[in-house]
């Protein structure tokens, strides 16, 4: 069974410094997906940044990156020029390509304090 | 084009009561997700469904919950007989074909469910 670990409960960054949020999963697929969604106290999900698996490039958006290593089964978050709205609840998270179910598998959670 | 709505935002309810959470998709979307946040956690997925079809349940409790997704009308999830251990935030996703689409599908904002 595919699982995702995200090891760091807590993280917080200065104000326009950089934060690395880390992401580790564990599968048997060659095939498949990796996001990064943001949940503010809103509770709302938003979709922060994702990653095909077939795709060595990292995905970048804005101000946010990944640095994903498919061998090492890692997908971290990079956050630059953090602000304060950064600061969220961040969930890593896993889908199969295979298989006619598009559910997703997140980690616990990283919640992220920016401090002004 | 309005999001997912999910209704009602909080709802409360004492032992033993019926709760119904509901969730209406993005137009045009005609496939919807189930995902429960208990506290301090990851979203879980319960159900996957499509117009009136139940096409992957592996994530739901074998009692007391249902969902369906009728020709018309939003889905709905049921938890029958509910327990303390059902207060949890429960998310709906909708997405415009099977499996998701690339860029993960769009979540409602929850409902946060209270069992007292």
């Amino acid at each position: 069974a595919q699982t995702v670990t995200q090891s760091q409960p807590e993280m917080s960054v200065q104000e326009a410094e950089t934060v690395t949020l880390s992401c580790t999963y564990d599968t048997s697929e060659s095939d498949y997906y990796l996001f990064w969604y943001k949940q503010p106290p809103s509770r709302q999900m938003i979709l922060v940044i994702r990653q095909e698996a077939y795709k060595q490039q990292n995905a970048t958006e804005n101000r946010f990156s990944v640095n994903f290593q498919k061998a090492a089964k890692s997908f971290s978050l990079k956050i630059s020029d953090s602000q304060l709205g950064d600061a969220a609840m961040y969930f890593c998270a896993y889908r199969r390509l295979s298989g006619n179910t598009g559910k997703l598998i997140f980690g616990q959670g990283t919640t992220l304090q920016v401090k002004p | 084009n309005a999001g997912v709505m999910q209704n009602p935002r909080h709802l409360v309810r004492r032992r033993g009561q019926e709760a119904r959470l509901r969730c209406s998709p993005m137009k045009g979307h005609s496939h919807v997700y189930w995902y429960r946040q208990l506290p301090e956690e990851g979203l879980k997925f319960m159900v996957y469904l499509q117009k009136e079809n139940i096409i992957d349940e592996s994530g739901m409790p074998k009692e007391r919950f249902s969902a369906e997704f009728p020709k018309e009308g939003p889905s709905i999830l049921r938890i029958q007989q509910v327990v303390r251990g059902d207060s949890a935030a429960y998310f709906c996703a909708s997405s415009s074909r099977d499996r998701g689409t690339n860029y993960g599908y769009t979540f409602g904002s929850g409902t946060r469910l209270t069992v007292v």
